[in-house]
């Protein structure tokens, strides 16, 4: 069975940084694609970024460019994402999502890590 | 960016009725468009990819159709479970881009 359980969400402040990651089992991660999808608070959604199982082919939304950094550790089945110069706008909850191929559709989700920004 | 335009907005239906929701792309995505299904406080699940094929595990009552930049899904016979939001995706082009969403909600 597939489980994807994200973790570091926070209360931060504009400006600040925040380290999300997202374990992975019951799946071969290694050769997996996963992305980040947000869902700000009563939204639609949102997707953030994708890497390769690789890690390297990365791709992201405009508005994180530059601010968020996607990685990946497949020695430990886990997927990252670094966020800094955080703004109000990045509130929200933060999905783990698992690639049902390579740049395919997201086939399953963790519950989500909340990330709020405010001073 | 392509935009996904989802009507309508909300669609007020009873248990048993047939449910179609519709996804308008802003340019030609060929047939990468999904659909997911959400519900109050749970993560999205994936019930269609590349416009017509049913995930796994998904009910042979939701069907889904089209190509280019109109795709439809239809859902024959509404079930008390089914009713939530559902989201467009198109894999076509970087970024990846949902739809607005349509809640079905009970009449």
């Amino acid at each position: 069975e597939v489980q994807l359980l994200e973790s570091g969400g926070d209360l931060v402040q504009p400006g600040g940084s925040l380290r999300l990651s997202c374990a992975a089992s019951g799946f071969t991660f290694s050769s997996t694609a996963m992305g980040w999808v947000r869902q700000a608070p009563g939204k639609g959604l949102e997707w953030v970024s994708s890497i390769s199982g690789s890690g390297k082919d990365i791709h992201y939304t405009d508005s994180v460019k530059g601010r968020f950094t996607i990685s990946r550790d497949n020695s430990r089945n886990t997927l990252i994402l670094q966020m800094m110069s955080l703004r109000a706008e990045d509130t929200a909850l933060y999905y783990c999502a698992k690639d049902r191929g390579l740049w395919n559709f997201f086939d399953s989700w963790g519950q989500g890590t909340l990330v709020t920004v405010s001073s | 960016e392509i935009v996904l335009t989802q009507s309508p907005a909300t669609l007020s239906l009873s248990p048993g009725e047939r449910a179609t929701l519709s996804c308008r792309a802003s340019q030609n995505i060929f047939n990468y468009l999904g659909w997911y299904q959400q519900k109050p406080g749970q993560a999205p699940r994936l019930l269609i990819y590349d416009a017509s094929n049913r995930a796994t595990g998904i009910p042979a009552r939701f069907s889904a159709s089209g190509s280019r930049t109109d795709f439809t899904l239809t859902i024959s016979s509404l079930e008390p479970e089914d009713f939530a939001v559902y989201y467009c995706q198109q894999r076509s082009t970087w970024p990846l881009t949902f739809g607005g969403g349509t809640k079905v909600e009970i009449k």
